[in-house]
């Protein structure tokens, strides 16, 4: 069964620092790769998704993350936050091929990103 | 567009009450999901469709119901309410197998 670990609960940033948040998964092949994003009392948008490609991708509100996977990993990285990235955010992957319930997403516990002024 | 609609925003049942989440979507999208969230834990799933007329369990399948009599609704039902469903209600669709969820707003449900 496929897994997803966000070793980081809760980070917290100074506007303008850098930003990463961690992913690792565990799965048999290469999967589909997403992070969402949770503002409070919302549903999730997705930031970025990696299918097959280049490792890196680039997602809406100058999110980025690179597929490792060597480590598998997927994480997440911003170079200047925003006091408006303050959310919560989750890693998810998905079993990486077409057909029927292809689409079901197994989810991180969650990292959520508190950003200080 | 709406995109995925999901009532009601909030509810708060009794023991043994049973009551039906709605989910409607109008992006003409094959696959639709059932979500929940409990705090500080990720989404798991409950029921998917990928179909008109066609479901299946997810991961935590027990307690809830589901059909898909139309493309555009999907609608989840607890039968006999217990507060280990008090959770966030996530649905979701998409297109196909391998592209991008549309989440809707969100349920929260309490059973006390």
């Amino acid at each position: 069964a496929q897994s997803v670990t966000q070793p980081d609960i809760h980070i917290t940033v100074s506007e303008g620092a850098s930003l990463e948040l961690r992913c690792n998964y565990s799965y048999g092949a290469t999967p589909y790769l997403f992070w969402y994003v949770q503002s409070p009392g919302q549903g999730l948008q997705l930031l970025l998704k990696y299918f097959s490609g280049d490792t890196l991708v680039q997602g809406i509100k100058g999110f980025e993350a690179e597929f490792k996977r060597s480590q598998s990993s997927f994480n997440l990285r911003k170079p200047s936050v925003h006091w408006s990235d303050a959310a919560e955010y989750f890693c998810a992957v998905a079993p990486g091929r077409s057909g029927a319930g292809s689409y079901q997403l197994t989810f991180g516990k969650g990292t959520k990103l508190s950003v200080i002024p | 567009n709406a995109g995925v609609t999901q009532t009601p925003k909030f509810r708060i049942l009794k023991i043994g009450q049973s009551m039906t989440l709605q989910c409607a979507q109008d992006m003409n999208h094959n696959y639709m999901y059932w979500y929940r969230q409990d705090p500080g834990m990720g989404l798991k799933l409950i029921y998917y469709s990928v179909g008109a007329g066609i479901t299946d369990k997810g991961e935590v399948p027990n307690g809830y119901n589901v059909s898909r009599s139309t493309t555009e609704d999907f609608p989840l039902r607890l039968e006999l309410a217990a507060p280990s469903q008090t959770s966030v209600y996530f649905c979701a669709s998409t297109r196909t197998g391998d592209t991008e969820a549309f989440f809707g707003q969100g349920t929260r449900l309490t059973v006390v």
